[in-house]
């Protein structure tokens, strides 16, 4: 199976301007979640989604928005961005749906600088 | 925020010798993951212990768990160049679906 893919991999965005990254899951998985990584606040959980529907929230601005699609597939927005914003945004999915199970498959991540 | 701490933050071994690294978190969980992260790139599942096991092995990883001490050790024997990568223990706790990230230990092997 092919694995997690993220598009764009790089990113260089100003201030003020929004941006939207996407994911691809694993084939057949229908959990996607979203994390931010930067050199200070380590990895940290944006959202979860399943079936269309966000079951989690991380705690992120409301500025931090996605989506599902009916394919599995999501998107993450980010608008009027700061300079904090820059980071490497994963994407992973999971098929999993027990809790004690739960276990996630990353994407290559998307760099995004905001200058 | 982050669950909890990783230690050491940084561990330089030569080949061939063991690595070991502690991840302690707070709060109960339903299990507990590592991942390897190979320079700022995607992160590689590599083993999961649920909260009702005390040790796992997957080829050359051995995990262990200790829930009374909300602690977590991975141990990778016969280390090679190639592990060398940042380690992140990462927690599941209640009902949420989510991965809560230790601060990582970055490991490097020397040949």
């Amino acid at each position: 199976k092919a694995g997690v893919t993220q598009t764009p991999r790089y990113l260089i965005k100003t201030r003020g301007q929004q941006v939207t990254l996407s994911c691809s899951p694993i084939s057949g998985h229908r959990s996607v979640s979203w994390y931010q990584q930067t050199p200070g606040q380590g990895l940290q959980f944006l959202f979860e989604y399943f079936s269309e529907t966000q079951r989690n929230k991380g705690n992120f601005p409301g500025r931090f928005s996605g989506r599902q699609f009916s394919n599995s597939r999501s998107e993450m927005n980010v608008s009027t961005l700061e300079l904090g914003d820059s980071a490497l945004y994963l994407c992973a999915s999971s098929s999993k749906t027990r809790v004690d199970s739960y276990e996630q498959y990353f994407g290559p991540g998307t760099r995004l600088t905001v200058t | 925020s982050q669950q909890g701490e990783e230690d050491p933050q940084a561990l330089s071994i030569q080949e061939g010798e063991n690595a070991t690294m502690n991840c302690s978190y707070k709060t109960s969980i339903n299990n507990l993951q590592w991942y390897r992260q190979n320079s700022g790139r995607g992160l590689v599942h590599l083993i999961l212990i649920r909260s009702n096991e005390r040790e796992k092995h997957s080829g050359r990883l051995r995990v262990t768990l200790d829930t009374s001490k909300k602690s977590s050790s991975l141990l990778i024997t016969a280390s090679r160049a190639a592990d060398t990568a940042s380690y992140f223990c990462a927690t599941v706790r209640g009902s949420a679906r989510q991965l809560t990230f230790g601060s990582g230990t970055q490991l490097t092997v020397l040949p």
